[in-house]
């Protein structure tokens, strides 16, 4: 079965410092996506950041980039240069890539990590 | 421009009661999720479906039923609310060919007394 863990209730990092969230996961499927989201107090979802199991890169956007370790299934979220703005919720997800149209699909989140960036 | 669209954003329920929470979509999304946020617990997969006509029990499915009868509608029914389904849900599509992101609503707060 489909597991994320993201172990870090908490984290504290100061502005301008990098920060790493730590995302691991479990699954037997060979295909899948990572997501990593940010929820600000304000409630909406943000996508951030997607990784694709067979990208052999891993993926950068912006400030946001990915740690894709594939053998030790985890899927870190770095933030570069730390800003107030960055103060939030960051929820890890994992999503089955079917091979096959009507099957997989489904789409699950770790328990979140709640950051908070000190000025 | 609107994407994934919850309502309603805000219900009160007294316990027993019923209630359908529409999920619409306008991106032609073969996939639709549900999920309840509560605190220290995430994000939890009620029901998803892969396309119209399809439903799937996600990690807490009792409790709710879920319809798909058309591709941009996805409905999550409470039958007999109960104090333990006070929740935020949320909705979230996605495109099965181009699936890289998954797209949310707003929430929808819901309080069952």
């Amino acid at each position: 079965a489909q597991k994320i863990t993201q172990t870090q209730p908490g984290m504290f990092v100061q502005e301008k410092e990098a920060v790493t969230l730590d995302c691991t996961y479990d699954t037997s499927d060979q295909s899948y996506g990572l997501f990593w989201y940010k929820q600000p107090s304000s409630g909406e979802m943000i996508f951030l950041i997607y990784q694709g199991s067979y990208d052999e890169q891993n993926a950068t956007e912006g400030r946001y980039s990915l740690n894709f370790q594939k053998a030790r299934k985890s899927a870190n979220l770095v933030i570069s240069a730390s800003q107030l703005g960055d103060s939030a919720m960051y929820f890890c997800a994992m999503r089955e890539m079917p091979a096959v149209y009507n099957q997989g699909g489904k789409l699950i989140f770790g328990q979140g990590t709640e950051l908070s960036v000190k000025p | 421009n609107a994407g994934v669209t919850q309502t309603p954003k805000f219900r009160v329920l007294k316990t027993g009661q019923s209630m359908t929470l529409l999920c619409a979509q306008d991106m032609n999304h073969e996939y639709m999720y549900w999920y309840r946020q509560d605190p220290g617990m995430g994000l939890r997969l009620i029901h998803y479906s892969v396309g119209e006509g399809t439903t799937a029990k996600g990690e807490v499915p009792d409790g709710y039923n879920v319809s798909r009868l058309k591709k941009q509608n996805f409905l999550l029914g409470l039958e007999s609310a109960a104090p333990s389904q006070t929740s935020v849900y949320f909705c979230a599509s996605s495109n099965r060919a181009d699936s890289t992101e998954a797209f949310f609503g707003q929430g929808t707060r819901l309080t069952v007394v």
